[in-house]
């Protein structure tokens, strides 16, 4: 059973880079045809997607986020790492990975769905 | 950029029928999924492809989608079934989210 562990700095300062990892246990983040997807919750807020990567390191990011945000993969370590920059106030949420399913079916219709999901870690964005 | 609009909160009596809408523009032309997210915990899908169900979720849970509204019905909710819920939907090479329905169940 694939299961997802992230892991990094739970305080950074502002302007600096967030960074952290997703560690992908009981599983090949090479086999099949999955993307891995960073998502993140500030506290009592919903859900925001951040960015995707497929392990051949093809990549989709929020546009909102787009110019501040690289996901990059390693293979050989089974994880998948977030990037973050000049990081704000606004910026401080918990920060889950998901492994993300997706495809075309029959109708033409794509369909994107995350079946697993990582704990979360709590990143603070403070002097 | 694309939207997905979800009422704030729905209140349900134990047993009865909760159901939790998502618009967007035609949004029947797309998959949504739904996640349920209790506290403290990570978001769980419930639903994916409108209407399908994943190994181990009730059959309670169900889906649909036309238009543009997308619908998640719990029938016989219970008291395990209070959470925030949140619609789901790929757009533009993004994905999009909406912005959570919290379920009361009274």
């Amino acid at each position: 059973q694939v299961q997802l562990q992230e892991s990094g700095p739970g305080l950074v300062k502002p302007s600096q880079t967030l960074s952290l990892t997703c560690t992908v246990s009981g599983g090949s983040i090479r086999s099949g045809d999955y993307y891995w997807s960073w998502i993140r919750q500030p506290a009592g807020k919903g859900l925001e997607w951040i960015g995707h990567i497929y392990s051949s390191g093809n990549t989709n990011y929020n546009p909102s986020l787009k110019s501040r945000v690289t996901i990059s993969v390693d293979t050989s370590k089974n994880q998948f790492s977030l990037r973050l920059s000049s990081v704000t106030a606004a910026d401080t949420a918990v920060y889950l990975c998901a492994r993300s399913i997706t495809g075309t079916d029959a109708t033409s219709h794509y369909y994107y769905y995350m079946d697993v999901w990582g704990s979360g870690t709590t990143v603070t964005v403070s002097s | 950029s694309y939207e997905l609009t979800q009422s704030p909160s729905v209140s349900v009596s134990p047993g009865q029928i909760a159901s939790i809408t998502c618009s967007g523009h035609n949004l029947g032309d797309k998959y949504v999924c739904w996640y349920q997210q209790k506290p403290g915990q990570s978001p769980v899908v419930v639903i994916y492809k409108d209407s399908k169900r994943p190994s181990g979720i009730p059959e309670r849970f169900s889906g649909s989608n036309s238009g543009n509204t997308a619908t998640l019905t719990i029938s016989g909710t219970q008291a395990m079934d209070e959470a925030d819920y949140y619609c789901q939907a790929w757009d533009s090479s993004t994905v999009v989210f909406g912005g959570g329905t919290k379920v009361t169940v009274l």
